[in-house]
C-alpha cells in the first residue's frame, strides 16, 4: 500500500542531544514536509522540500535540520539549538503545488 | 504571519444532527482552501481542496463552500453520525513552486454522540 511511514512512534530526548525523525514516502511524491503541533496551536511548518537535494525553511525552522537526499525520504534532525523540542511532529508529502497532503502518523517527542 | 482562525473550537451534537463550522482566511492573494479530517490516533486525511470563489464540493454526507471575495470557507455535515467524531482543519495554501505551503487553523472539534 502506497504512503508515508514515521518512525519511531514515541522518542525521547536527552538535553543536549540531537534526534532525528524519520519520513518515508512510496507515494512518488515530488513535494514534503515538516509540522509541529503543540497544545492549543495549529500545526505549523518547519520545513518543506520540493524536489531532491532542495528544502527550504517554513515558518519555526530555528533549532531544526533537514536533507533531502532521496525522493522517497525527509528526515528532520531536532538540534540541541531546539530549546522547546516537545511536541507532535508530522510530515506530509504532496503532488504537486495544490495538491493535497497525505500525512503520516506522526512522532510524539519528549524530553528526559 | 498568516491567520486562519476556525470557529468553534469545540462541537458536540446528538446523532442525526446537522451541524457546519466556519474557517476565516486571508482574503487577498487567495490561491486554494484545503480542509482535513483528523481523527484521533489516526493521520490528517485530505477532504476537499478548494481554488474558486462559490466553489461547492461535496463527499457523501460531508459538504463545503468558498467565498474568496470575504475570506470564508463553511463546512457542512449532514446527519452526523459517530464515525465524524474527529478534528477538522482547514489550512490557507501559499504556492511556492511545486509546493504549498499550508498554514493551518486550530481545527474544530466534533464529538458526536448517540
Amino acid at each position: 500500500d502506497g504512503g508515508i511511514t514515521q518512525s519511531p512512534k514515541y522518542l525521547f530526548r536527552k538535553e543536549g542531544q540531537n534526534v532525528t525523525l524519520s519520513c518515508e514516502q512510496n507515494l512518488n511524491h515530488d513535494a514534503m514536509y515538516w509540522y509541529r503541533q503543540d497544545p492549543g496551536q495549529g500545526l505549523r511548518l518547519i520545513y518543506y522540500s520540493q524536489i531532491v537535494n532542495d528544502f527550504q525553511k517554513g515558518d519555526i525552522a530555528e533549532g531544526y535540520s533537514v536533507s533531502r537526499e532521496k525522493k522517497e525520504s525527509f528526515p528532520l534532525t531536532v538540534t540541541s539549538a531546539q530549546k522547546n523540542p516537545t511536541a507532535f511532529y508530522l510530515c506530509a508529502s504532496s503532488i504537486w503545488g495544490n495538491q493535497p497532503q497525505h500525512f503520516g502518523d506522526g512522532t510524539r517527542l519528549s524530553i528526559l | 504571519i498568516l491567520n486562519v482562525e476556525q470557529s468553534p473550537q469545540s462541537l458536540h451534537v446528538q446523532e442525526g444532527d446537522s451541524t457546519n463550522f466556519t474557517c476565516s482566511f486571508p482574503s487577498s492573494n487567495f490561491y486554494a482552501l484545503h480542509w482535513y479530517r483528523w481523527e484521533t490516533a489516526k493521520s490528517p486525511e485530505a477532504l476537499f481542496v478548494m481554488t474558486l470563489n462559490g466553489d461547492e464540493k461535496k463527499k457523501g454526507r460531508i459538504s463545503a463552500t468558498l467565498n474568496t471575495k470575504e475570506g470564508y470557507s463553511y463546512l457542512y455535515i449532514k446527519g452526523s453520525q459517530p464515525e465524524d467524531s474527529a478534528t477538522y482543519l482547514c489550512a490557507f495554501s501559499n504556492p511556492t513552486g511545486t509546493a504549498s505551503k499550508l498554514t493551518f487553523g486550530t481545527g474544530t472539534r466534533l464529538q458526536v454522540t448517540l
